[in-house]
């Protein structure tokens, strides 16, 4: 069975433009969720999507944005980009509604220059 | 105080010792307990996956919970330069209907085994 995969890989991007980064989940999973890590703050929770529904939200501010698909397949979006939001972005997938189990992506490395 | 505290290390073992790895934890409603390997340059990848206190065994592995002290450990035998990557626990209250809580992660600890 295929992992998750996320695009693009690698990313660079200048202070003020938006991103868009894609997540597909592993087959059959439903839901999936999005990690910032950076070396100081580690792995930060952002949103769970969950039936084309945001289940859970982290502590970003309001320039972070995603959304899924009927297909499972979530999309991230950044707007107005900071030096700050040089990070790896990470997506896990996990398969039902009470399942804690998440598998990870190999993340998109974004540098804000 | 956070939420979950793990020592970031670094770590550096010879190879074949064994290597002890800790997390402690501010919040007593967390029940699920997870120990993530991440090498460089890839996403994390789950290693063991526990509910509860207790312990439990995966091959070289032994993940142990103590919720009365509020302290999660991972044991690795016989280390492996292969073992060689950062170590993050991670933690959740438990899932909801209509989707997963979200999980609390350390900050990882980096091990490095020598041959």
């Amino acid at each position: 069975k295929a992992g998750v995969t996320q695009t693009p890989r690698y990313l660079i991007k200048t202070r003020g433009q938006q991103v868009t980064l894609s997540c597909s989940p592993i087959s059959g999973h439903r839901s999936v969720s999005w990690y910032q890590q950076t070396p100081g703050q580690g792995l930060q929770f952002l949103f769970e999507y969950f039936s084309e529904t945001q289940r859970n939200k982290g502590n970003f501010p309001g320039r972070f944005s995603g959304r899924q698909f009927s297909n499972s397949r979530s999309e991230m979006n950044v707007s107005t980009l900071e030096l700050g939001d040089s990070a790896l972005y990470l997506c896990a997938s996990s398969f039902r509604t009470s399942e804690e189990t998440q598998y990870f992506g190999p993340g998109t490395r974004l540098l804000v220059l | 105080q956070k939420e979950v505290e793990q020592d970031p290390g670094p770590l550096s073992v010879p190879e074949g010792a064994i290597v002890s790895l800790n997390c402690t934890y501010s919040n007593s409603a967390f029940q699920y307990f997870m120990w993530y390997r991440q090498y460089s340059r890839k996403g994390p990848e789950l290693l063991m996956y526990t509910y509860s206190s207790g312990n439990k065994e995966d091959g070289r592995f032994t993940a142990q919970v103590d919720k009365s002290s509020k302290y999660i450990s991972l044991f690795i035998r016989d280390s492996q330069p292969s073992d060689s990557a950062t170590y993050l626990c991670a933690m959740s209250h438990g899932g909801t209907q209509g989707g997963s809580e979200k999980l609390v992660f350390g900050k990882g600890t980096k091990l490095t085994v020598n041959p």
